[in-house]
């Protein structure tokens, strides 16, 4: 199985500032797709942005885009101008090109945003 | 649109009780899956369907059973439940959309198993 690691439990950020949520991931494959979902205190997890491993080109989806280095195998993802109905729990996921449907999630983080 | 409709929201058994935590897709799609969600663990894979008749085991199967009988059904059975199987448990469907995978969750079950 695919390893995804979300190393900050917790992080907090003021309204309309920027915050850097970080993620890694362990896998051999070179074709895999990588996402970030908002799961808000309703717990429906919404989809925010997603990457494909072969462009380089990091995503953008208004306020949010992401940090891809695949060398590294890191996946940040960048809130800008910081809202508070950003304050949810984060996840990462990573799901291969090959194998198909299966989806590996981090652990989350826990956003909070203060007024 | 429903979507993916999971019932009940809510459930608490006792230890050993079995039950089935149902799981109603109406777009037609495929692929299903079942997660639970524990904190500090993220969401894991308890099993997946790719079709109609088709299951097979993600990362932590054991205690959960599941059948695939129709394209729009993909219930979730405890045959005992344990204390340890006390988690918030989604169901998913996804199709496919070029080389994307788009996955669409339920709202989730919360059991409590005492």
């Amino acid at each position: 199985a695919q390893t995804v690691t979300q190393s900050q439990p917790e992080m907090s950020v003021q309204e309309a500032e920027t915050v850097t949520l970080s993620c890694t991931y362990d896998t051999s494959e070179s074709d895999y797709y990588l996402f970030w979902y908002k799961q808000p205190p309703s717990r429906q997890m919404i989809l925010v942005i997603r990457q494909e491993a072969y462009k380089q080109q990091n995503a953008t989806e208004n306020r949010f885009s992401v940090n891809f280095q695949k060398a590294a195998k890191s996946f940040s993802l960048k809130i800008s101008d910081s809202q508070l109905g950003d304050a949810a729990m984060y996840f990462c996921a990573y799901r291969s090109g090959r194998t198909g449907n299966q989806f590996y999630f981090g652990t989350g983080t826990s956003l909070t945003v203060i007024p | 649109n429903a979507g993916v409709t999971q019932t009940p929201k809510f459930q608490v058994l006792k230890t050993g009780q079995s039950m089935t935590l149902q799981c109603a897709q109406d777009m037609n799609h495929e692929y299903m899956s079942w997660y639970r969600q524990d904190p500090g663990m993220g969401l894991r894979l308890i099993h997946y369907s790719v079709g109609a008749g088709i299951t097979d085991q993600g990362e932590v199967p054991n205690g959960y059973n599941v059948s695939r009988s129709t394209t729009e059904d993909f219930p979730l059975r405890l045959l005992s439940a344990a204390p340890s199987q006390t988690s918030v448990y989604f169901c998913a469907s996804s199709y496919s959309e070029g080389r994307w995978e788009k996955l669409f969750f339920g709202s989730g079950t919360q059991l409590s198993v005492l």
